[in-house]
Protein backbone atom coordinates (compact mmCIF):
# COMPACT_ATOMS: atom_id res chain seq x y z
CA UNK A 1 0.00 0.00 0.00
CA UNK A 2 1.28 3.71 -1.23
CA UNK A 3 1.52 5.95 1.79
CA UNK A 4 -0.22 8.15 0.08
CA UNK A 5 -2.79 7.61 -2.58
CA UNK A 6 -4.41 9.44 -5.51
CA UNK A 7 -7.62 8.95 -7.51
CA UNK A 8 -5.81 8.06 -10.73
CA UNK A 9 -7.95 10.18 -12.92
CA UNK A 10 -7.21 12.23 -15.36
CA UNK A 11 -10.33 14.01 -14.56
CA UNK A 12 -12.28 15.93 -16.85
CA UNK A 13 -14.59 18.76 -15.81
CA UNK A 14 -16.64 21.50 -17.76
CA UNK A 15 -15.81 25.36 -17.29
CA UNK A 16 -17.80 26.46 -14.42
CA UNK A 17 -17.87 22.88 -12.47
CA UNK A 18 -17.15 21.62 -9.04
CA UNK A 19 -14.09 19.49 -9.70
CA UNK A 20 -13.51 17.23 -6.14
CA UNK A 21 -10.12 15.50 -6.03
CA UNK A 22 -9.20 12.96 -3.20
CA UNK A 23 -6.01 11.21 -1.21
CA UNK A 24 -6.24 8.47 1.36
CA UNK A 25 -2.71 8.58 3.30
CA UNK A 26 -1.72 5.01 5.52
CA UNK A 27 -0.31 6.91 8.75
CA UNK A 28 -2.35 7.63 11.18
CA UNK A 29 0.61 9.68 12.84
CA UNK A 30 0.18 12.15 9.93
CA UNK A 31 0.34 15.64 10.91
CA UNK A 32 -0.28 18.23 8.65
CA UNK A 33 -1.69 18.10 5.02
CA UNK A 34 -0.89 20.02 1.83
CA UNK A 35 -2.22 20.30 -2.19
CA UNK A 36 0.20 21.34 -4.51
CA UNK A 37 -0.65 22.49 -8.44
CA UNK A 38 1.42 21.77 -10.95
CA UNK A 39 1.97 22.91 -14.24
CA UNK A 40 3.06 20.94 -17.08
CA UNK A 41 6.90 21.29 -17.27
CA UNK A 42 6.84 23.60 -13.78
CA UNK A 43 7.31 22.84 -10.25
CA UNK A 44 4.47 22.02 -7.44
CA UNK A 45 3.14 25.34 -5.77
CA UNK A 46 1.23 25.12 -3.10
CA UNK A 47 -2.31 26.21 -3.28
CA UNK A 48 -3.58 24.58 0.33
CA UNK A 49 -2.61 23.59 3.73
CA UNK A 50 -4.59 22.41 6.48
CA UNK A 51 -3.87 21.09 9.57
CA UNK A 52 -7.23 19.86 11.89
CA UNK A 53 -10.52 17.99 10.75
CA UNK A 54 -13.05 19.60 8.73
CA UNK A 55 -12.80 22.66 5.89
CA UNK A 56 -10.66 24.94 4.68
CA UNK A 57 -11.90 27.53 2.16
CA UNK A 58 -9.62 29.53 -0.01
CA UNK A 59 -11.33 31.76 -2.79
CA UNK A 60 -12.41 28.99 -4.90
CA UNK A 61 -10.28 26.06 -3.39
CA UNK A 62 -11.85 24.00 -0.10
CA UNK A 63 -9.78 21.66 1.04
CA UNK A 64 -11.50 18.98 3.47
CA UNK A 65 -9.97 16.84 5.95
CA UNK A 66 -11.20 13.51 8.01
CA UNK A 67 -8.27 12.03 9.92
CA UNK A 68 -10.28 9.35 11.39
CA UNK A 69 -10.76 8.01 8.03
CA UNK A 70 -7.51 9.27 7.02
CA UNK A 71 -9.17 10.86 3.82
CA UNK A 72 -8.18 14.72 2.49
CA UNK A 73 -10.04 15.82 -0.44
CA UNK A 74 -9.95 19.16 -2.35
CA UNK A 75 -12.89 20.90 -4.19
CA UNK A 76 -12.21 23.65 -6.78
CA UNK A 77 -15.66 25.41 -7.44
CA UNK A 78 -16.28 27.50 -10.38
CA UNK A 79 -13.02 25.56 -12.46
CA UNK A 80 -11.52 27.23 -15.31
CA UNK A 81 -9.60 26.18 -18.15
CA UNK A 82 -6.42 27.68 -16.36
CA UNK A 83 -7.22 25.18 -13.26
CA UNK A 84 -6.23 22.47 -15.65
CA UNK A 85 -2.96 21.09 -13.96
CA UNK A 86 -1.98 18.14 -12.28
CA UNK A 87 -2.61 18.33 -8.38
CA UNK A 88 -0.09 16.48 -5.89
CA UNK A 89 -1.96 15.82 -2.36
CA UNK A 90 1.13 15.77 0.47
CA UNK A 91 1.43 14.46 3.72
CA UNK A 92 3.51 15.55 6.46
CA UNK A 93 4.78 13.43 9.63
CA UNK A 94 7.47 14.99 11.94
CA UNK A 95 8.83 16.98 8.70
CA UNK A 96 8.76 13.70 6.25
CA UNK A 97 7.20 15.35 3.75
CA UNK A 98 4.88 12.10 1.38
CA UNK A 99 3.38 12.98 -2.46
CA UNK A 100 0.70 11.04 -3.96
CA UNK A 101 1.20 10.28 -7.54
CA UNK A 102 -1.27 13.26 -8.53
CA UNK A 103 -4.64 13.87 -10.54
CA UNK A 104 -4.14 15.25 -13.60
CA UNK A 105 -7.32 17.58 -14.26
CA UNK A 106 -8.53 19.26 -17.79
CA UNK A 107 -11.31 21.83 -17.36
CA UNK A 108 -12.89 22.39 -20.92
CA UNK A 109 -14.43 25.31 -22.24
CA UNK B 1 13.53 36.81 -3.28
CA UNK B 2 13.57 33.38 -1.14
CA UNK B 3 13.56 30.66 -3.55
CA UNK B 4 15.30 26.88 -3.60
CA UNK B 5 17.60 27.05 -6.54
CA UNK B 6 18.99 23.96 -8.74
CA UNK B 7 21.51 23.45 -10.73
CA UNK B 8 21.80 22.95 -13.42
CA UNK B 9 18.13 23.34 -14.92
CA UNK B 10 18.52 20.35 -17.54
CA UNK B 11 21.72 17.88 -18.04
CA UNK B 12 22.14 15.00 -21.01
CA UNK B 13 24.69 12.66 -20.45
CA UNK B 14 25.71 9.34 -21.39
CA UNK B 15 25.13 6.29 -19.52
CA UNK B 16 27.82 5.56 -17.17
CA UNK B 17 28.58 8.96 -16.48
CA UNK B 18 28.72 10.56 -13.15
CA UNK B 19 26.13 13.42 -12.76
CA UNK B 20 25.96 16.01 -9.69
CA UNK B 21 22.72 17.89 -8.73
CA UNK B 22 22.90 21.32 -6.35
CA UNK B 23 20.68 22.47 -4.23
CA UNK B 24 20.72 25.59 -2.59
CA UNK B 25 18.00 25.80 0.24
CA UNK B 26 16.00 29.11 1.38
CA UNK B 27 18.00 30.40 3.87
CA UNK B 28 16.60 29.71 7.12
CA UNK B 29 14.94 25.92 6.38
CA UNK B 30 16.56 23.59 8.29
CA UNK B 31 14.80 20.36 6.38
CA UNK B 32 15.74 19.27 2.34
CA UNK B 33 14.37 16.99 0.21
CA UNK B 34 15.59 15.45 -2.82
CA UNK B 35 12.74 14.06 -4.83
CA UNK B 36 12.52 12.27 -8.66
CA UNK B 37 9.35 12.67 -10.94
CA UNK B 38 8.81 10.61 -13.87
CA UNK B 39 5.27 9.66 -15.52
CA UNK B 40 5.11 6.15 -14.10
CA UNK B 41 6.18 6.41 -10.60
CA UNK B 42 4.98 10.21 -10.03
CA UNK B 43 7.15 12.28 -7.06
CA UNK B 44 9.83 9.76 -5.03
CA UNK B 45 10.95 11.08 -1.99
CA UNK B 46 14.92 9.98 -2.59
CA UNK B 47 16.88 11.60 0.54
CA UNK B 48 15.60 14.50 2.93
CA UNK B 49 18.23 15.97 5.54
CA UNK B 50 17.43 17.58 8.90
CA UNK B 51 19.92 20.22 10.10
CA UNK B 52 22.23 19.09 7.81
CA UNK B 53 21.92 15.40 8.99
CA UNK B 54 20.52 12.66 6.75
CA UNK B 55 17.32 11.14 7.86
CA UNK B 56 16.17 9.13 5.23
CA UNK B 57 17.28 8.04 1.87
CA UNK B 58 15.81 4.61 1.63
CA UNK B 59 14.31 5.40 -1.51
CA UNK B 60 17.73 6.22 -2.96
CA UNK B 61 19.23 3.22 -4.92
CA UNK B 62 22.22 3.35 -2.88
CA UNK B 63 24.62 1.46 -5.29
CA UNK B 64 24.78 4.71 -7.40
CA UNK B 65 23.37 7.33 -5.87
CA UNK B 66 24.40 9.32 -3.12
CA UNK B 67 23.20 12.74 -1.19
CA UNK B 68 25.07 14.92 0.77
CA UNK B 69 24.57 18.77 2.66
CA UNK B 70 28.22 20.06 3.31
CA UNK B 71 26.79 22.91 4.79
CA UNK B 72 23.32 24.50 5.58
CA UNK B 73 23.21 26.18 2.34
CA UNK B 74 24.10 23.53 0.14
CA UNK B 75 22.56 19.84 -1.05
CA UNK B 76 24.39 17.67 -3.47
CA UNK B 77 22.80 14.36 -5.39
CA UNK B 78 25.36 12.78 -7.23
CA UNK B 79 24.73 9.51 -9.38
CA UNK B 80 27.54 7.37 -10.74
CA UNK B 81 26.91 5.63 -12.57
CA UNK B 82 24.09 7.02 -13.92
CA UNK B 83 21.60 4.96 -16.21
CA UNK B 84 19.32 5.32 -18.85
CA UNK B 85 16.53 4.47 -16.85
CA UNK B 86 17.70 8.01 -14.37
CA UNK B 87 16.32 9.96 -16.47
CA UNK B 88 13.65 12.00 -14.68
CA UNK B 89 13.17 15.30 -13.43
CA UNK B 90 14.85 15.58 -9.95
CA UNK B 91 13.26 18.26 -7.42
CA UNK B 92 14.64 19.81 -4.45
CA UNK B 93 12.76 20.93 -1.92
CA UNK B 94 13.03 22.77 1.11
CA UNK B 95 11.09 23.67 4.45
CA UNK B 96 11.32 25.62 7.21
CA UNK B 97 10.38 23.10 10.17
CA UNK B 98 7.33 22.15 12.38
CA UNK B 99 4.47 21.38 10.00
CA UNK B 100 5.00 23.82 7.67
CA UNK B 101 4.47 23.48 3.70
CA UNK B 102 8.16 22.56 1.38
CA UNK B 103 8.68 24.85 -1.20
CA UNK B 104 10.32 23.52 -4.16
CA UNK B 105 13.10 24.35 -6.85
CA UNK B 106 12.65 24.54 -10.66
CA UNK B 107 14.04 20.84 -11.11
CA UNK B 108 16.67 19.43 -12.64
CA UNK B 109 15.35 17.82 -15.64
CA UNK B 110 18.08 14.61 -16.58
CA UNK B 111 18.21 12.49 -19.65
CA UNK B 112 20.94 9.89 -19.63
CA UNK B 113 21.91 8.19 -23.15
Amino acid sequence: QKEVEQNSGPLSVPEGAIASLNCTYSDRGSQSFFWYRQYSGKSPELIMSIYSNGDKEDGRFTAQLNKASQYVSLLIRDSQPSDSATYLCAVNKNNDMRFGAGTRLTVKP
Amino acid sequence: DARVTQTPRHKVTEMGQEVTMRCQPILGHNTVFWYRQTMMQGLELLAYFRNRAPLDDSGMPKDRFSAEMPDATLATLKIQPSEPRDSAVYFCASLVGGQAEAFFGQGTRLTVV
